[in-house]
């Protein structure tokens, strides 16, 4: 695709369940990051896959959150027993991956919602 | 511990006019600095981004303004228009960490007539 593709667009569950967030990035990119926006917030990092490289876990908030990357493209971020503070857009991003070559192409992201 | 500090949090400014946010920063390890460009309903994009070595960068209106020694970095916009109204970010990256961001909290522009 043309662009970093996210779904669903909006998410909406009860405190407790579990959600799937996906991620399609752009086509010949090895990295690909999630991040996190709240409310009034920056973002936040959250989880980082490099290629075949073991993924930087470093920013994830707590073991009820988990991410996976198939066939180095199209990844999952899996949030167990949600809590309402886990209310947020998350957003997935990819990039070419070349040490010299930080840009960041974001995806429109996911509004999750947790009631 | 917030390592990367925007300001203002929210700015108008009239049409034509200057806009300028500023970030400050703690990390010396810090070595790019980006400014990410978000409007509603979207992700960010790259806007403009600079490198310690070099003070200013300018592209097109927009312009980074570094100050190394200060670890301070700012972002302005000439001749500013409606359509720049967005959230900015500010960010930093630790060296060698790939594009693994710290963000600033963002600082949302209203441009008007």
């Amino acid at each position: 695709g043309a662009g970093v593709s996210q779904s669903p667009s909006n998410k909406v569950t009860e405190k407790g369940k579990d959600v799937e967030l996906r991620c399609d990035p752009i086509s010949g990119h090895t990295a690909l990051y999630w991040y996190r926006q709240s409310l009034g917030q920056g973002l936040e990092f959250l989880i980082y896959f490099q290629g075949n490289s073991a993924p930087d876990k470093s920013g994830l908030p707590s073991d009820r959150f988990s991410a996976e990357r198939t066939g180095g493209s199209v990844s999952t971020l899996t949030i167990q027993r949600t809590q309402q503070e886990d209310s947020a857009v998350y957003l997935c991003a990819s990039s070419l991956g070349d040490r010299e070559t930080q840009k960041l192409f974001f995806g429109s992201g996911t509004q999750l919602s947790v009631l | 511990q917030q390592q990367v500090k925007q300001s203002p949090q929210s700015l108008i400014v009239q049409k034509g006019g200057i806009s300028i946010i500023n970030c400050a920063y703690e990390n010396t390890a810090f070595d790019y600095f980006p400014w990410y460009q978000q409007f509603p309903g979207k992700g960010p994009a790259l806007l403009i981004a600079i490198r310690p070595d070099v003070s200013e960068k300018k592209e097109g209106r927009f312009t980074i303004s570094f100050n190394k020694s200060a670890k301070q970095f700012s972002l302005h916009i000439m001749d500013s228009q409606p359509g720049d109204s967005a959230t900015y970010f500010c960010a930093a990256r630790r060296r060698g960490t790939a594009s693994k961001l710290t963000f600033g909290t963002g600082t949302r522009l209203q441009v008007t007539l």
